[in-house]
């Protein structure tokens, strides 16, 4: 079965940092194409980051671009999302996703990880 | 930035059908995929290409798409179905999520 286990999550202070990863098992990790998507609390979901399958395309919503780093190791089957510069607007549940190989879309979720930004 | 504007919330009976539109411009020529939330759940992929079900979701799952709104229809609706519903489409390299719906089983 597919599984995605993220981790990392916790409370920081404005300006301060945090590392998630999600830990891949079930399936061939370095033939997909992998993203992180948050859900601030009570508010709807919103992409945060993808990455392709061999590394060769990264992109990011504006809203991270320049803070956030994604990065995945194939090799450990897992993807991590680097963290810096935080803000209280960065507060949310964090979700490992798999993309689907035929359509942009999520076909596999990990349970989520939640940050909180506060001083 | 393109925008997918869903309905804050929609109330159905049990056994009835519900309808969940999205609306975006022009968004019939893209492909559209529907999540399900359930509370303290991850989503759950329940239409992708505007009418396929992944593996596992229920025939009563359907979706439509055409000109500057796509549908996602939910059949003999059940209360196990109370949930957020979200749209979502993939536009200039970037991955859109439409607003959400509660939709509420009475």
């Amino acid at each position: 079965d597919v599984q995605l286990v993220e981790s990392g999550g916790g409370l920081v202070k404005p300006g301060g940092s945090l590392t998630l990863s999600c830990a891949a098992s079930g399936f061939t990790f370095s033939t997909y194409n992998m993203n992180w998507v948050r859900q601030a609390p009570g508010k709807g979901l919103e992409w945060v980051s993808s990455i392709s399958s061999r590394n060769s395309y990264i992109d990011y919503a504006d809203s991270v671009k320049g803070r956030f780093t994604i990065s995945r190791d194939n090799a450990k089957n897992s993807l991590l999302l680097q963290m810096d510069s935080l803000r209280v607007d960065d507060t949310a549940v964090y979700y490992c996703a798999r993309e689907d190989i035929a359509a942009p879309a999520f076909d596999y979720w990990g349970q989520g990880v939640r940050v909180t930004v506060s001083s | 930035s393109y925008v997918l504007t869903q309905p804050p919330s929609v109330s159905v009976a049990p056994g009835k059908t519900a309808k969940i539109s999205c609306g975006g411009s022009n968004i019939g020529s893209k492909s559209v995929h529907w999540y399900q939330q359930k509370p303290g759940q991850a989503p759950l992929l329940v239409v992708y290409d505007d009418s396929d079900r992944p593996s596992g979701i229920p025939e009563r799952f359907s979706g439509s798409n055409s000109g500057n709104a796509a549908t996602l229809t939910i059949s003999r609706v059940e209360a196990g179905d109370e949930a957020d519903y979200y749209c979502q489409v993939w536009d200039d390299n970037s991955y859109v999520f439409g607003t959400g719906t509660q939709v509420t089983v009475v």
